[in-house]
């Protein structure tokens, strides 16, 4: 099984909301992962976990606040979010690679995000 | 600065044609290429490639990595109109200290199977 699950599938949110996405892997991965896709571009990294310890934040603005409560949790909590913060953000996940090693990501089916 | 590049970014073939689809990278603390398929969704897991010149096969899809020329390629033999998708190319490198991994994408090449 090499599912990682995202919901909401799809979300419209207005400025002023504040909601949250939510990410969910059973495959015992230990590192996950959030990022932001726009159209017709390849994905961007947002953060890392690691360990359910946050390792990379790659400067994302304060308004987007990832949380991973245990190891097969993530979630992006957002508050604030402008109209050009719409996109399709994307789950993954991945053994946490050591040494020379590099592990397969693998992605969920993302959570398409307006913000109107 | 950390790149990768595919080639062509877009094309455009029959069905029943094969492509090949090219992956360049330069990058520091290379780990591994994976290959991605995208639809009108998520990336879809094709290929990860670790060691130069191993064919990984999976149906009519099959790619190879030249590690000391940087390059890899993902060949579609006998193409289908369910082929039609973006293909990503990404190379995984170590990032920071310790165990971080971080994707450095290309562009993609945009493939069309037209019947």
């Amino acid at each position: 099984d090499t599912e990682v699950t995202q919901t909401p599938k799809h979300l419209v949110m207005g400025m002023t909301n504040k909601k949250s996405l939510k990410c969910e892997q059973h495959m015992g991965h230990r590192a996950m992962y959030w990022y932001k896709q726009k159209a017709k571009k390849p994905p961007e990294l947002m953060f890392v976990y690691s360990y359910e310890k946050l390792s990379i934040n790659e400067s994302v603005p304060s308004r987007f606040s990832p949380e991973c409560p245990n190891s097969s949790l993530l979630n992006l909590h957002l508050h604030a979010l402008q109209p050009e913060d719409s996109a399709l953000y994307l789950c993954a996940s991945s053994q946490v690679s050591t040494g020379n090693s590099g592990n397969t990501i693998y992605f969920g089916e993302g959570s398409w995000l307006t913000v109107v | 600065e950390d790149k990768v590049v595919q080639s062509p970014l877009s094309l455009v073939v029959h069905e029943g044609d094969t492509v090949t689809l090219n992956c360049s990278y330069e990058v520091t603390n290379f780990r591994s290429l994976l290959w991605y398929k995208q639809e009108k969704k998520a990336p879809t897991f094709l290929f990860m490639l670790t060691s130069s010149g191993i064919e990984k096969k999976s149906g009519r899809l099959s790619s190879i990595l030249d590690k000391k020329e940087l390059f890899s390629i993902l060949n579609i033999t006998a193409t289908q109109t369910g082929d039609s998708a973006i293909y990503l190319c990404a190379a995984l490198i170590r990032y920071n200290a310790g165990n971080n991994r971080k994707l450095i994408w290309g562009l993609g090449t945009s493939l069309a199977v037209n019947p």
